[in-house]
Formats: C-alpha cells, sequence, structure tokens
C-alpha cells in the first residue's frame, strides 16, 4: 500500500493552524499512524489508530480521517513543532511510511 | 520507563552481512501484545520498515527485502536481532529499532535512537 503525503514541505508561523494529508492507495481503514521527527532525532508517535492522541502529546495535534483520506492539524503551531512529519499506515502486514512533509518557519 | 538501544558496526564492506542488536528494557519480549520492529532512514529520505518480531516468534519482512534480512529475539537477553546480507552502499541508512504494538494500530513507539551504517569499501 502506496502512502502519499501533501504537501512534501511547507512554511508556515508561529500561531498558524497546519493541515497535513496522507493518502492511501487503497482503503486501510483507520489503521494510520502519524510521527513527528526533529533533526538528528528518533521518530516520535503523536496520533494512532488515525485520531487517538499519544499519551503525553500536546492536544494542538488532532488526527482525522478513515479510508484512503487522512489528516494531521496542528491547531496553534508552536516553536517545538518545526519538523519532518510522517504519516504510517498498519492495514497490510507490510508496513510503509508516507514520504514526509517538513514544516519549517516561514 | 521503556527503553530501546541499537548497536552494531558503523562502517561495512559491500557484500558483506550486517548484523545489529536491539536491547530493550522497561518490556519484555515476551509479552504478547508487543513486539520489536527495525526500521531505516537513508540520509534525507523517508522512513522504511524492515521486519518485525512477536513474543510468539512470529515475524513479518520488508518484501523487496525478505531474502536479505533474518530477525531473531533472545528473550533472556532482552535483544532482538536483524542481519542484512550482501549490503550495498545504497544501505548505507540510520538504522533503528521500535517496540510494535501488536493488538492496536501497530504503532511503534517508542523508538530507539538509531545507529548510522555506512556501507563502502
Amino acid at each position: 500500500i502506496q502512502m502519499t503525503q501533501s504537501p512534501p514541505s511547507l512554511s508556515a508561523s508561529v500561531g498558524d493552524r497546519v493541515t497535513i494529508s496522507c493518502r492511501a492507495s487503497q482503503s486501510i481503514s483507520n489503521y494510520l499512524n502519524w510521527y513527528q521527527q526533529k533533526p538528528g532525532k528518533a521518530p516520535k508517535l503523536l496520533i494512532y489508530a488515525a485520531s487517538s492522541l499519544q499519551s503525553g502529546v500536546p492536544s494542538r495535534f488532532t488526527g482525522s480521517g478513515s479510508g484512503t483520506d487522512f489528516t494531521l492539524t496542528i491547531s496553534s503551531l508552536q516553536p517545538e513543532d518545526f519538523a519532518t512529519y510522517y504519516c504510517q499506515q498498519s492495514y497490510s502486514t507490510q508496513l510503509t511510511f508516507g514520504g514526509g512533509t517538513k514544516v519549517d518557519i516561514k | 520507563q521503556v527503553t530501546l538501544k541499537e548497536s552494531g558496526p558503523v562502517l561495512v564492506k559491500p557484500t558483506e552481512t550486517l548484523t545489529l542488536t536491539c536491547t530493550v528494557s522497561g518490556f519484555s519480549l515476551s509479552n504478547v501484545r508487543m513486539g520489536v520492529s527495525w526500521i531505516r532512514q537513508p540520509p534525507g529520505k523517508a522512513l522504511e520498515w524492515l521486519a518485525h518480531i512477536f513474543s510468539n516468534d512470529e515475524k513479518s519482512y520488508n518484501t523487496s527485502l525478505k531474502t536479505r534480512l533474518t530477525i531473531s529475539k533472545d528473550t533472556s537477553k532482552s535483544q532482538v536481532v536483524v542481519t542484512m546480507t550482501n549490503m550495498d552502499p545504497v544501505d548505507t541508512a540510520t538504522y533503528y529499532c521500535a517496540r510494535i504494538m501488536a493488538y492496536s494500530s501497530s504503532q511503534f513507539d517508542p523508538w530507539g535512537q538509531g545507529t548510522l551504517v555506512t556501507v563502502s569499501s
């Protein structure tokens, strides 16, 4: 299953509402996870099962969608949110990631 | 506190076999709800899942790399080992191990710090 993220990169300001999209090549129900990765660091789980917030993750992060189209929204971008975000599907036993969306400072 | 740590060579030569070890703490490899995955990331590129193993010794491999990969675990040592044969410069990447949750959304959490492996003669 191919995972396509858009946009590949975006520039935003602190306080902005940011939306990142992830599309699956076939329906994956809600088997979709989101990760945040900062430069030189390992990825960190943000959202699992499309919309469940991982413990300890700020509530400004929300996930939505089902089937083939999913969205990660950051309601008010904070300085520590500048990073690359990846989606990952787990519907298939062949686990796959999206290509990533880099969020940088405008 | 759950932690994972990767160890292994930083440099391998083309055609050699890479062996990486993931040592876990804070959870048991015999826990039926959890397993350990290996994921890699070439410099500047996206993440690629390689393989995982669960407590019942169920294993799954990335089909594009299946012929080159072997994953195993030693529960008593809290270690998961992955080997990749016939290494090539395109296999240069940071290799991560991560805990995978079996009866949820197969999410990876947490991740090890990663180890950069360079393939060069």
